[in-house]
């Protein structure tokens, strides 16, 4: 099956800095999704991003499907940014998401 | 955008107790819904597929006779785990989609996290 690689497992940043958050999947995917998961367990959908770059507020993310990557960046972050950030990919558009490992981002005030 | 209920949001059940989680779609009709655990720490792992009105899909591993799913409507799926053990205790999440061409109309609940002593 397809494998999803998250980098870096954890991160540590000071309020107001910028983060680049890695995922890569080793083939062809239909489908690539960011999601945040808040302390509550709820997941939050940032992204759908199968290729190209979008933007939303503080946070964007590039999807190269070619070379099986993708990035999201977070700019100026902010305390409320922390939490897990997973990477979703599937074959099919069907919805049966294969996550990565996720990275746990804590941003301290 | 579209609502996904779950229910409860956490439970606490002796061993040997059944359990059932409820998934609802709010404000849309979901042909599929998933069902995915996530252990302390770690990563979602899908468990099993459902669709309105047919047997579900469940991924390599998971034991159909312990988690079982029912779709009975286009509104709400439920996965009992029955004869609950310390180590199923997990975060239980499902997702739903109204289906389309894309994993935009994709919805998560809020999820349930069981204890089971």
């Amino acid at each position: 099956g397809i494998q999803v690689e998250q980098s870096p497992p954890d991160l540590i940043l000071q309020e107001g800095a910028n983060s680049t958050l890695r995922c890569n999947f080793s083939d062809s995917v239909n489908n690539l999704q960011w999601f945040h998961q808040n302390p509550w367990g709820q997941l939050i959908n940032l992204f759908y991003i199968p290729s190209g770059t979008k933007q939303n507020g503080r946070l964007s993310a590039t999807t190269v499907a070619t070379e099986r990557y993708s990035l999201l960046y977070i700019s100026s972050s902010q305390t409320t940014d922390s939490g897990v950030y997973f990477c979703a990919v599937d074959r099919d558009q069907g919805g049966k998401l294969i996550f990565g490992q996720g990275t746990e981002l804590s941003v301290k005030p | 955008g579209a609502v996904v209920s779950q229910h409860p949001s956490w439970v606490i059940c002796k061993s040997g107790t059944s359990v059932k989680i409820e998934c609802r779609s709010l404000d849309f009709q979901a042909t599929t819904m998933f069902w995915y655990r996530q252990f302390p720490k770690q990563s979602l792992m899908l468990m099993a597929t459902s669709n309105e009105g047919s047997k579900a899909t469940y991924e390599q591993g998971v034991e159909k006779d312990k988690f079982l799913i029912n779709h009975a409507s286009l509104t709400l799926s439920t996965l009992t785990v029955t004869s609950a053990h310390p180590e199923d205790s997990s975060f239980y999440i499902c997702s739903a989609t109204e289906g389309g061409a894309t994993n935009e109309k994709l919805f998560f609940g809020s999820g349930t996290q069981l204890s089971v002593l």
